[in-house]
């Protein structure tokens, strides 16, 4: 299993301005994931974040609008940039353990962003 | 493209069995997982199936047909406590973590 913590766990934000989501896992890992849940809905994959390479987005998501640092196997960031109110959400990250026959995903408690 | 159904709410009664379905539509399969989330909090991994057949853990067990393309969770002896959205999520690429998710299933515990 993992323990992972996300910074900040909410926060307000004005249209235009960006912000920077933290992830820090417990143990090292190879591939994090950046998902986001608008209200009401179910996850949607934003990004792969690799650490030693660029991330690698799913469609509709760019690396204009949402920059990804990966420095080390424990820790990732994910900019919101020039935010408006269609990027209220909650974003979180995640990580895989095991092998093909038998992983195990965890999620990070998640950031709830809100612009106004 | 992707596709994932799931019955939208689903209500049972404590200490029943409640039987949740999957059916998906994907460019490619390499497992299913279910997941449990409460009301404000991050999903909860529950399970991963990659082969055909039934996997039993503790009060969930979760099946999975994969020529059939069509998976169901399992809850037995259930408790007030289960009262939350039970997601899908197919993960379709090689790279493990690269999941489309369902709509979720809200589950309702009654007394």
């Amino acid at each position: 299993s993992a323990v992972i913590s996300q910074k900040p766990s909410r926060d307000i934000c004005q249209r235009g301005t960006s912000l920077t989501i933290q992830c820090q896992v417990d143990s090292q890992v190879t591939m994090m994931f950046w998902y986001r849940q608008q209200p009401g809905q179910s996850l949607t994959l934003i990004a792969t974040a690799n650490q030693g390479s660029e991330a690698t987005y799913e469609s509709g998501f760019v690396i204009d609008k949402f920059p990804i640092s990966r420095p080390n196997l424990t820790f990732s960031t994910l900019t919101v940039s020039n935010m408006s109110p269609e990027d209220s959400s909650i974003y979180l990250c995640s990580v895989i353990f095991g092998q093909e026959e038998g992983y195990e995903q965890y999620f990070g408690p998640g950031t709830r962003l809100t612009v106004t | 493209g992707q596709n994932i159904d799931q019955p939208t709410e689903m209500t049972a009664t404590e200490g029943a069995i409640v039987q949740i379905n999957c059916t998906y539509q994907t460019s490619g399969f390499n497992g299913l997982f279910w997941y449990q989330q409460h009301a404000g909090e991050a999903p909860t991994f529950l399970s991963y199936n990659v082969l055909d057949g039934l996997e039993e853990k503790g009060r969930f067990s979760s099946f999975l047909s994969r020529s059939k393309g069509y998976s169901y969770l399992l809850l037995k002896e259930l408790q007030m406590k289960d009262s939350a959205s039970y997601l899908c999520a197919v993960d379709f690429n090689t790279n493990a973590g690269k999941s489309t998710f369902g709509d979720g299933t809200t589950l309702t515990v009654k007394p």
